[in-house]
């Protein structure tokens, strides 16, 4: 599993509140993603990082932002919840130092809003 | 930026057969092509890549071909059983690049 875990791995809130979902490594890898996971969409990237302090928009990164104080941890912050953000969020790390090949998913979380 | 096309949305096939998906890249300087199952419910799973530097890798049952000129890559696996029935993802990155892009997911369905 690449050392990853990802909490919480249920959520359910409702429109309008915060959400903060954490993606922890244990490896020291440099590169960290964000997928969300929607049927019909496949996955699509909403933000990554490429080291400490350092991030990245992706495909769908609106109403969503992330930080990275930590090499081992990347947090996904919604602030204001809202249903279409009703998903699976797969966190990812690249086991490549260079670049963003060789990636492996986090078990995921699925998030309600209603 | 590079655009992945997966095909076919979703394939059946009889246990033992093979199973070929295909996926189509638009950008030239893509050089890493990852595939990866996801089982209902589970993580997408890495079960093999191929670099731009060979023409095809076989791993077991499964193997990836790539033809560069053509700008595609297909996943073939052999003696299907009903353990590779899930959905199949292919991607595609870019030489130093940061971020994968994939397909849309091709849906294995392999009947006993």
């Amino acid at each position: 599993d690449a050392g990853i875990t990802q909490s919480p791995r249920h959520k359910v809130t409702e429109t309008g509140t915060p959400v903060t979902l954490r993606c922890h490594q244990t490896e020291n890898h440099r590169y960290m993603y964000w997928y969300r996971q929607d049927p019909g969409h496949g996955l699509r990237l909403i933000h990554y990082s490429y080291g400490v302090k350092d991030t990245d928009k992706g495909e769908v990164s609106d109403g969503y932002s992330v930080s990275r104080s930590k090499t081992e941890d990347f947090l996904l912050t919604l602030e204001s919840a809202t249903s279409s953000q009703t998903s699976v969020y797969f966190c990812a790390i690249s086991t490549s130092s260079g670049n963003a090949d060789t990636q492996y998913f986090g078990p995921g979380t699925r998030l309600t809003v209603l | 930026g590079e655009n992945v096309e997966q095909h076919p949305s979703t394939l059946s096939v009889q246990e033992g057969d093979s199973a070929v998906i295909k996926c189509t890249y638009s950008d030239s300087a893509s050089n890493y092509f990852p595939w990866y199952k996801q089982e209902l419910g589970k993580r997408p799973q890495l079960i093999i890549d191929i670099r731009s530097n060979v023409g095809e890798k076989k791993d077991q049952r499964i193997a990836v071909t790539l033809n560069k000129t053509a700008k595609h890559f297909s996943l073939h696996i052999t003696e299907t059983q009903p353990e590779d029935s899930a959905v199949y993802f292919c991607a595609a990155l870019k030489a130093a690049g940061n971020k994968l892009t994939f397909g849309g997911g091709t849906r294995v369905l392999v009947k006993p």
